[in-house]
């Protein structure tokens, strides 16, 4: 079983709604992330916070907004999303950003918009 | 040339063969090289990461040669269970401005038959 945790699994929104997605690792990590996946694609990366600093944001639209409260939670604030949104959202974690450093997954959120 | 390729695949194979994955990338700066393992509708989860020695777990051979950029993965006596989709990553510190960043292949789906 994978130690980071991601709630909800699923989450169908309406395109005006306002909703989260969570994230939670106690391995200690000190890196956090989000991914995107599209069915039968690879993950994309979102963000990346490195010691709860926002260290990578892959030009990812401003309805998406990453907020990190402490070195164990990680969340994805979502806002006027659009149907093309609706994927598999992604967190991981891993010691600390850097090449070398595993990266753990989460089993995900599957997010639907409609 | 894409940054991580793989065998478009998918692969079918009877139980018992063996079967082999290439991928190649294109950074030469790259410095981690993993095998991810996904399930449909699962997460990835990490096979195996791979050095330029070679490392073998089990039924599973890893290969990395760096000179030529390629990545290998053997699976030897195939079970039922290791149908998925298996994922080429390289971890790329400071690649194209992004630091840590896991590039993903586009990976290859294997199916094992009785």
């Amino acid at each position: 079983d994978t130690e980071v945790t991601q709630t909800p699994k699923h989450l169908v929104m309406g395109m005006t709604n306002k909703k989260s997605l969570k994230c939670e690792q106690h391995m200690g990590h000190r890196a956090m992330y989000w991914y995107k996946q599209k069915a039968k694609k690879p993950p994309e990366l979102m963000f990346v916070y490195s010691y709860e600093k926002l260290s990578i944001n892959e030009s990812v639209p401003s309805r998406f907004s990453p907020e990190c409260p402490n070195s164990s939670l990680l969340n994805l604030h979502l806002h006027a999303l659009q149907p093309e949104d609706s994927a598999l959202y992604l967190c991981a974690s891993s010691q600390v950003a850097g090449s070398g450093n595993t990266i753990y997954f989460g089993e995900g959120s599957w997010l639907t918009v409609v | 040339r894409k940054e991580v390729e793989q065998d478009p695949g998918p692969f079918n194979v009877p139980e018992g063969a063996t079967v082999a994955f290439n991928c190649t990338y294109s950074n030469s700066a790259s410095q981690s090289f993993f095998w991810y393992r996904q399930d449909c509708r699962k997460e990835p989860k990490l096979l195996m990461s791979v050095y330029s020695s070679g490392n073998e777990d089990g039924r599973f051979t890893a290969q990395l040669n760096r000179a030529s950029q390629y990545i290998s993965l053997l699976i030897r006596d195939s079970k039922l269970s290791d149908s998925a989709t298996y994922l080429c990553v390289v971890n790329s510190w400071n690649y194209g401005g992004s630091q840590g960043n896991l590039i993903f292949g586009k990976g290859t789906k294997l199916s094992v038959k009785p």
